[in-house]
């Protein structure tokens, strides 16, 4: 079966710090993945996708970036985070060419000070 | 631009009752649209998915309806248990974005003994 894990669960940090958070896989191959933010009082945005290594898209002009390394890890980071960037950070991956049912994870709640 | 508009925002029923949760879409161009529940802190669960030629889904006491040229979508929760206790989102898939999903806003249901 498939699993999505989300590291850290949360983070508190100070403005203008560094940003990494990581989305692994498990059990698929070649999907496709995304990060999204939820912000406190607004919907779901899709921030980042991927469909394969190295291939990003970026849905939002922000001071964050998106990188996949491998097949089954994605991850989100920042060289300064803002105020404005907390909030909590979902991964999600589907199969079928981008097409089928999406898969969320665990979530990171992201706190910047 | 597409748009997806969930109401009520929130609704309270007491335990037994059925219960329909609302969610509309501006353009009717989508590839399928997913139901979600969202716990307070964690990630999305999937509930159900409708591709865009199907009417409609069922799983257990949730049946999710689609009337794609009207731009409506329906999830029915029958004899509803305090456990169903979340917030809802609906999320249409739009055609060629690598699986981008447009999220409503949710609706926050509570369950009363």
């Amino acid at each position: 079966s498939q699993t999505i894990h989300q590291w850290p669960a949360t983070l508190v940090q100070p403005v203008g710090s560094p940003l990494s958070l990581e989305c692994t896989v498990e059990g698929t191959s070649n999907p496709n993945l995304y990060w999204y933010r939820q912000a406190a009082g607004r919907g779901l945005q899709l921030l980042f996708y991927s469909v394969g290594i190295g291939q990003i898209s970026s849905e939002v002009p922000q001071n964050l970036s998106a990188s996949r390394p491998q097949d089954r890890q994605f991850i989100l980071s920042s060289k300064k985070l803002l105020l404005s960037d907390s909030g909590f950070y979902l991964c999600a991956w589907s199969s079928g060419g981008g097409l089928g049912e999406q898969y969320f994870g665990p979530g990171t709640r992201l706190t910047v000070t | 631009k597409q748009e997806v508009t969930q109401i009520p925002a929130a609704l309270s029923v007491p335990e037994g009752e059925n219960l329909v949760l609302n969610c509309s879409f501006t353009d009717s161009a989508i590839y399928n649209l997913q139901w979600f529940r969202q716990d307070p802190g964690k990630g999305l669960t999937s509930l159900l998915l409708i591709q865009s030629s199907q009417r409609e889904q069922t799983s257990g006491r949730l049946n999710a309806s689609l009337d794609k040229s009207s731009g409506r979508s329906t999830l029915y929760i029958a004899a509803s248990q305090p456990g169903d206790s979340a917030t809802y989102l609906c999320a249409v898939m739009i055609y060629n974005q690598g699986g981008k999903l447009i999220f409503g806003q949710g609706t926050e249901l509570s369950v009363k003994p």
